[in-house]
């Protein structure tokens, strides 16, 4: 089973409008990552975030981490055509696994 | 571009075949991680090895089999192909284990298609 779940499962916005996606885990974790796939390619890193902390600034991306809730949210700010991708959250579930969720497709219309 | 290399970047098979799917980490990583993507899905852990040993397991069918050799590449074996196997293959690599894994480099991928 999927260690992290990512709500909505899509997203459709104009550019330069924001946008929010989340990711929910079920096991305590050391650190949270989120990745960019575009269509057909290789995963890339954004940001990790370690458990100890709440928030994490990477350019136009904001990342939040509630241990408590175990959840995790990605925020892309004015975004644009080019950041339509998969979004994929990862969690370590305190072993040497890296599971990934099932992913937001996130569409920017121009 | 990641370091990771992945070879060969596509595959076409029949049900029943075997296939090597090669993986080069980046320079300096010792952890290779080999994941499952079929069509509009998730990434599928299989498996995971640090430094020539394997460090975790994942859903891999006992149909496939991995290592990784002293030069650290990694190859991951397929056997008794079946349609459902169709996939793209994803290895990553990062230079720490456990807590200190950090960031995951990704390889282009492997698709495979079983016909």
């Amino acid at each position: 089973s999927q260690q992290g779940e990512e709500d909505p499962q899509a997203l459709s916005i104009q550019e330069g409008e924001n946008a929010t996606m989340n990711c929910s885990y079920k096991t305590s974790i050391n650190n949270l990552q989120w990745y960019r796939q575009n269509s057909g390619r290789g995963l890339v890193h954004l940001i990790l975030i370690r458990s100890n902390e709440r928030e994490k600034h990477s350019g136009r991306l904001r990342v939040t981490l509630d241990t408590s809730k175990k959840s995790s949210s990605l925020l892309i700010t004015a975004s644009r055509a080019a950041d339509t991708a998969s979004y994929f959250c990862a969690t370590d579930g305190g072993t040497y696994k890296y599971i990934f969720g099932t992913g937001t497709r996130l569409k920017v219309l121009a | 571009d990641s370091g990771v290399t992945q070879t060969p970047k596509h595959l076409i098979t029949a049900t029943g075949q075997r296939v090597t799917l090669r993986c080069s980490p980046r320079s300096g990583d010792l952890s290779v991680y080999w994941y499952q993507q079929s069509l509009d899905q998730g990434l599928q852990f299989l498996i995971q090895y640090y430094n020539g040993e394997e460090r975790a397991k994942g859903n891999i069918l006992e149909r496939f089999s991995a290592q990784q050799f002293p030069d650290l590449h990694s190859e991951l074996n397929l056997s008794s192909l079946e349609l459902g196997d169709s996939a793209l293959y994803f290895c990553a690599s990062s230079v720490g284990v456990g807590t200190n894994t950090g960031e995951l480099f990704f390889g282009e991928g492997s698709r495979l298609t079983v016909l």
